[in-house]
């Protein structure tokens, strides 16, 4: 089945730089790669999402990146706010059916 | 339109004890699931269902069991509750066939 691992687990940064959160995907046949947001006691939302046939999304101050090929794909964030501290998490779904979800990243944005 | 509701919120159980869990959807989806979630672990899937009527396993389904008797409802129960199933539980459901995938707000379940 599939498997995805998310790097790093924590990230601190400064208000205004940028954040990378990275994924990696096991089977060849995952066609959608969410990401989704989850403040504190809260639901995980879906930010961003990403279809196979595309390499990249953009919106607003996100990004996500699909590289099929190495079966990897990226979160990006830019001038970051302290507003988007918040775990993130990954998934890949093959077929129609099941996310499989990365174990998220925590992300501490210091004013 | 409420979305994604689950009941309770909250609730304690004594190892042993059965409960169910509740999760009803207004948006008329066909795909349900139940994850559980613990730190570090992020969200497991324990079981799902395509449509009313059927159910299939997740990554971790020992020791629970689901119904999708109503297309909007999917009941999640745990027959005698254990303290390894203390977690945060989150049903989600999305339309078929694609479509992004919407959580309730989440059960806290601690078992003593």
């Amino acid at each position: 089945g599939e498997n995805v691992e998310q790097h790093p687990s924590t990230l601190s940064v400064q208000e205004g730089d940028s954040a990378v959160i990275k994924c990696t995907y096991s089977d060849s046949a995952s066609n959608y790669f969410p990401w989704y947001k989850q403040e504190l006691g809260k639901r995980p939302q879906l930010i961003i999402d990403i279809r196979s046939n595309v390499g990249e999304k953009k919106d607003q101050r996100i990004a996500v990146t699909l590289n099929k090929t190495a079966k990897h794909f990226s979160l990006h964030i830019t001038e970051t706010q302290p507003e988007d501290s918040a775990v993130y998490f990954c998934a890949a779904r093959t077929g129609f059916q099941k996310l499989v979800f990365g174990t998220g990243t925590r992300l501490l944005v210091s004013p | 339109n409420a979305g994604v509701t689950q009941t309770p919120k909250f609730r304690v159980l004594k190892t042993g004890q059965s409960m169910t869990l509740l999760c009803a959807q207004d948006m008329n989806h066909e795909y349900m699931y139940w994850y559980r979630q613990d730190p570090g672990m992020g969200l497991r899937l324990i079981h799902y269902s395509v449509g009313e009527g059927t159910t299939a396993k997740g990554e971790v389904p020992d020791g629970y069991n689901v119904s999708r008797l109503k297309k909007q409802n999917f009941l999640l129960g745990l027959e005698s509750a254990a303290p390894s199933q203390t977690s945060v539980y989150f049903c989600a459901s999305r339309p078929y066939p694609l479509g992004p995938q919407h959580f309730g707000d989440g059960t806290r379940l601690s078992i003593l």
